[in-house]
């Protein structure tokens, strides 16, 4: 059973650096057959995807936040985390990981129950 | 800003069917695949469809999934109280950036 599960602070300030950490359960993050990856959902909105990241290190990123984003993996820990610098209130959301295909592009198959980020002061 | 463009909400009485439209462009739909995902009140999303109309183990043969150019349609039929939610659909784009639909609320009346 593929379990996924963030971990990280609900509370970040405003021009902080907001971190996440993916712990993977039941599957082994240096599998060659998925990309794991982060998507967004503000309150009371849709979905926005972050990025993925391949256990290489190879990453796809959202080129709307390509620039505050950084993600990166630790096989050893099967763990892979998420940065993003500078955050404003529009950052507050929801954060999922979640897991891909790397045959089966952008098909989302286990998600993280997700945690919630606010940003404030 | 999504891409993608749904109809806010769909309703039907239970047993009924209801279609979900994702209209998208040449650069995601009309190239790539689409998903379909369940979002649950308060849950993380949930895979239903994948490669245009492919269901996942488990997911029960009332739900399918379609791709005619650059839409893609949702279908739902045999409504239960169980399947409202929020539905999106979700695709690559060719610009390097994973897209998902604005999402539809679906109501059982």
């Amino acid at each position: 059973q593929v379990q996924l599960q963030e971990s990280g602070p609900g509370l970040v300030k405003p021009s902080e650096t907001l971190s996440l950490t993916c712990t993977v359960s039941g599957a082994s993050i240096s599998s060659t057959s998925y990309y794991w990856g982060w998507i967004r959902q503000p309150p009371g909105q849709g979905l926005e995807w972050i990025g993925s990241i391949y256990y290489s290190g190879s990453t796809y990123n959202n080129p709307s936040l390509k620039s505050r984003v950084t993600m990166s993996v630790d096989t050893s820990k099967n763990q892979f985390s998420l940065k993003v610098t500078s955050v404003i209130a529009a950052d507050t959301a929801v954060y999922f990981c979640a897991r891909h295909g790397s045959g089966s592009w952008f098909v989302w198959d286990y998600w993280g129950q997700g945690t919630l980020v606010t940003v404030s002061s | 800003q999504s891409v993608l463009t749904q109809p806010p909400s769909v309703s039907a009485t239970p047993g009924q069917k209801v279609t979900i439209s994702c209209s998208g462009s040449s650069s995601n739909i009309g190239t790539n695949y689409v998903s379909w995902y369940q979002q649950l009140p308060g849950t993380a999303p949930k895979l239903l469809i994948y490669d245009n109309d492919k269901r996942p183990s488990g997911i029960p043969d009332r739900f399918s999934g379609s791709k005619s150019g650059t839409s893609a349609t949702l279908g739902i039929t045999g409504l239960q109280t169980g399947d409202e939610a929020d539905y999106y659909c979700g695709t690559w784009d060719s610009n390097l950036s994973g897209v998902f639909g604005t999402g539809t609320k679906v109501t059982v009346l």
